[in-house]
């Protein structure tokens, strides 16, 4: 059973920085494609980018370009999105998901992680 | 980008009702498109991928099709637990858009 696990709740201010970690386990974390996508409070979802761990790169959505950095840490099959500039449209939860080589689309997500931009 | 054009935005339907939600894509994306089911406070759940493949476990009452660039889900018989918003995925490139949602209610 694949199970995505991520780091809880941020409270952060304009312009800083945030950093959401997504652990893995049960499925294949390298050449699985790990996505991040977003909702923010009444809103739709906002898929931000992707990485496949065995590739090394990620795809970003044009609107994040420049302020969103995806990595990923094989040895423990963890995947990170940062988000630096927050302004308090980022305010939203936070969701990683994995999609297996196998069926392209994302299968399964972690719990969200809820991240609030105040001042 | 690809964008996704979901619709309706809203579907009032009612228990036993059989409803249709539909997803059309600005261009080709062969059949790389998945449907969700979101509950409020819980991760979106995958209900179909590759426009008609049932993800294992879902209910044989959801079912998609496909017809070009339009794209529909179907429920053939609403159940209680089926209220819920609905959106439309597309992963054809490593550029992944979602449709709009679609708030399904009971009337």
């Amino acid at each position: 059973q694949v199970q995505l696990v991520q780091s809880g709740a941020e409270v952060k201010k304009p312009g800083s920085s945030v950093r959401v970690s997504c652990k893995t386990s049960g499925g294949t974390f390298s050449s699985d494609a790990i996505s991040w996508v977003r909702q923010a409070p009444g809103q739709g979802l906002d898929w931000m980018g992707v990485m496949i761990p065995m590739f090394g790169t990620a795809n970003y959505v044009q609107k994040f370009q420049g302020r969103i950095t995806i990595t990923a840490d094989a040895s423990s099959s963890t995947a990170y999105m940062e988000l630096t500039g927050l302004t308090s449209e980022d305010t939203a939860v936070y969701y990683c998901a994995r999609a297996p080589a196998s069926i392209a689309a994302p299968d399964s997500w972690g719990q969200g992680t809820r991240v609030t931009i105040s001042s | 980008d690809i964008h996704l054009t979901q619709s309706p935005s809203t579907l009032s339907a009612s228990l036993g009702d059989r409803v249709s939600i539909t997803c059309r894509a600005s261009q080709s994306i062969s059949t790389r498109l998945a449907w969700y089911q979101e509950k409020p406070g819980k991760a979106p759940k995958l209900l179909i991928y590759d426009a008609f493949h049932l993800q294992s476990g879902v209910p044989s009452r959801f079912s998609g099709s496909e017809s070009g660039t339009e794209f529909t889900l179907t429920i053939s018989s609403l159940q209680p637990e089926d209220f819920a918003t609905y959106y439309c995925l597309q992963y054809n490139t490593y550029l992944y858009t979602f449709g709009q949602g679609t708030k399904l209610e009971i009337k």
